[in-house]
């Protein structure tokens, strides 16, 4: 049973560019939820998406965008890339419908750099 | 914005040594607490999931205390390992199965 895979691990990109970056969740799990974190902080959440919407959206502004697909993988797109930008992008799925908090499956994240 | 807090924000340890380190979330609205050990290059995974108040959980040498109406929770190691040496990440999740994370603490069990 695989985990949650994301791809690509790392990214170079430059300043002004744009970047997608994808997630496919664990198997059975209907919701995908991405986090930023930079270097020193815990993971900020970005979105969540659920049945190919977007359900919960966190402080981040209209340059993070995302889709999620029938089959529940997800994609992360950054327009305008900004330096302040380059941080590891963690995605995790989990199951929305439980009665309390499921435990949530990360991927190993993609370390986006911009330069 | 919702904040959860995590202290020490870094610890070293000697092996052998037990150790504890605390979360502190809202207390209103509480749905669920996680704890996820993160080691580096790897992917968080998640230790215990909390949920009711008093909870106590332990899988081997780790457990983790609860008390949501003051909104804090303890991870305790005993006999600190070598490998227990990771970040130690807790999230709150309210309603909406969304997760706050702390800043996490990270430990160095030294050998």
């Amino acid at each position: 049973d695989a985990g949650v895979t994301q791809s690509p691990t790392h990214l170079i990109k430059t300043r002004g560019q744009q970047v997608t970056l994808r997630c496919s969740p664990k198997s059975g799990h209907d919701t995908v939820s991405w986090y930023q974190q930079a270097l020193g902080q815990g993971p900020q959440f970005i979105f969540q998406y659920y049945e190919e919407e977007e359900r919960q959206r966190g402080n981040f502004p209209d340059r993070f965008s995302g889709h999620q697909f029938p089959n529940y993988s997800s994609e992360l797109n950054v327009n305008a890339l900004l330096l302040g930008d380059s941080a590891l992008y963690l995605c995790a799925s989990s199951l929305l419908r439980t009665r309390y908090g499921t435990e949530a499956f990360f991927g190993q994240g993609t370390r986006l750099t911009v330069v | 914005i919702l904040n959860v807090e995590q202290s020490p924000q870094s610890l070293h340890v000697q092996e052998g040594d037990s150790t504890n380190f605390t979360c502190s979330f809202p207390s209103s609205n509480f749905y669920a607490l996680h704890w996820y050990r993160w080691e580096t290059a790897k992917s968080p995974e998640a230790l215990f999931v909390m949920t009711l108040n008093g909870d106590e959980k332990k899988k081997g040498r780790i457990s983790a205390t609860l008390n949501t109406k003051e909104g804090y929770s303890y991870l305790y190691i005993k006999g600190s390992q070598p490998e227990d040496s990771a970040t130690y990440l807790c999230a709150f999740m309210g309603t909406g199965n969304q997760f706050y994370f702390g800043t996490g603490t990270s430990l160095t069990v030294i050998p």
